[in-house]
């Protein structure tokens, strides 16, 4: 029944290695996003798709790139990671307009 | 990127009313307010949002200025279960569906 899940919740993984993150939404939203928060617990914007289209892009190293397969996933894929990469990776989703954001639990990535 | 001032950290006794203010001097007339919560880095929590009229729902009440540059989210019977970081967002009109994200008040509840 979880609205937004991530997969995995723990990512440990060294310096160099190229890994993928999965968010799926079964609430049938038009948009998805992905959100990291760092060890200060800042909040911060990295990408959203609407319908499939990327219409956001928050200076987010291209490194880093979303994948939507479908309207319910927005995976986040990470080539060569380096050790500022570690945090807290959120996924979201919200329909369209001014309703609110649904949130994932999150994905705590540690690279060494 | 926030467009809001909150202080970094408050504490309210178990039972009593948490009012948890939030400014924003620079909103537009067209964005709203929205209230978050995050418990222990789970994800965020959405808890209740408004315009320009005060706005109450089973978990909080949101108090805006008639200038809009300042509102306060009241929970009315703190529970410990409450103490988490409260997020006041102003939510920027005109890029799609952005949510800028402050530094947050961490509430501490205390029995």
């Amino acid at each position: 029944d979880t609205a937004v899940s991530q997969t995995p919740k723990y990512l440990v993984t060294q310096m160099g290695n190229d890994k993928s993150i999965k968010c799926e939404q079964n609430l049938g939203h038009d948009t998805m996003y992905w959100y990291k928060q760092d060890s200060k617990k800042f909040l911060k914007i990295m990408f959203s798709y609407n319908n499939k289209e990327l219409i956001i892009n928050e200076t987010v190293p291209n490194r880093f790139s979303p994948k939507s397969p479908d309207k319910a996933h927005l995976n986040l894929h990470i080539n060569s990671l380096e050790l500022g990469d570690s945090a807290v990776y959120f996924c979201a989703s919200s329909p369209a307009g001014l309703s609110p954001l649904h949130f994932g639990n999150g994905t705590r990535l540690t690279v060494t | 990127d926030a467009k809001t001032t909150q202080p970094p950290s408050m504490d309210c006794a178990e039972g009593r009313a948490a009012n948890l203010p939030c400014n924003h001097s620079t909103i537009s007339g067209n964005e709203y307010v929205y209230w978050y919560r995050q418990i222990h880095s789970q994800g965020p929590q959405y808890i209740i949002h408004g315009l320009k009229n005060n706005e109450t729902n089973e978990m909080a009440s949101l108090i805006i200025t008639e200038d809009r540059k300042s509102s306060t989210l009241i929970l009315p019977h703190a529970t410990l279960r409450d103490t988490a970081v409260y997020y006041c967002i102003v939510r920027v009109a005109n890029t799609g569906n952005q949510f800028y994200f402050g530094t947050g008040t961490s509430l501490t509840v205390i029995p």
